[in-house]
């Protein structure tokens, strides 16, 4: 099984909601990552839990909050996004974060913010 | 820091062979990775290059030059279905995070 889940698919969210996108793997991966992409441009990381330990964190604003509750489902929490936070959000798992240059996504969340 | 650098969009009819070229500076460099994405869909993994030389899966290979900072994806016997964007990618400094090219569309005609 090399399928990565993502719920929703599609998320429509007011300005002061709070909302959370859930990611689940049971390949056994011990890595896992969330991506923003904007149309027409390169997945942008945004964070790695390796070990279910968060280890890398790139500048995300804080409206954006990962959790990974155990090594099969990694969770983010979205609260006062803004428009321009408008994306499809993915998730992606690899064999371990050493090896993180073969990752496995998710069909990712559509995420509109009005 | 990193960056790599590949065209922004290629065009070639069906049964074509197509080259995807990709060069990159990093700061340390483990291999190149390519991944093909669909419209509306996710990245998938196409191959890895760690050495230097051509991998050959299928249809498509992948080509990299350590000496050149450059690699490339070769497509042969284009079908309709390769219409997609096609990313390279190579690992962060510290090898656990990877760091995508802006992306090639590529649009195949019959």
């Amino acid at each position: 099984d090399t399928e990565v889940t993502q719920t929703p698919k599609h998320l429509v969210m007011g300005m002061t909601n709070k909302k959370s996108l859930k990611c689940e793997q049971h390949m056994g991966h011990r890595a896992m990552y969330w991506y923003k992409q904007k149309a027409k441009k390169p997945p942008e990381l945004m964070f790695v839990y390796s070990y279910e330990k968060l280890s890398i964190n790139e500048s995300v604003p804080s409206r954006f909050s990962p959790e990974c509750p155990n090594s099969s489902l990694l969770n983010l929490h979205l609260h006062a996004l803004q428009p321009e936070d408008s994306a499809l959000y993915l998730c992606a798992s690899s064999q371990d974060s050493q090896l993180s240059y073969e990752q496995y996504f998710g069909p990712g969340t559509r995420l509109t913010v009005t | 820091g990193q960056s790599l650098e590949q065209p922004s969009e290629v065009t070639a009819v069906e049964g074509a062979i197509v080259q995807i070229n990709c060069t990159y500076q990093t700061s340390g460099f483990y291999g190149l990775s390519w991944y093909q994405q669909h419209d509306g869909g996710a990245p998938t993994f196409l191959s890895y290059n760690a050495l230097d030389g051509l991998e050959e899966t299928g249809r498509f290979s992948s080509f990299l030059s350590r000496s050149d900072s450059y690699g490339y994806l070769l497509l042969q016997e284009l079908q309709m279905k390769d219409s997609a964007s096609y990313f390279c990618a190579a690992l962060n400094q510290a090898g656990t995070a990877l760091i995508f090219g802006k992306g090639t569309t590529l649009s195949v005609s019959s």
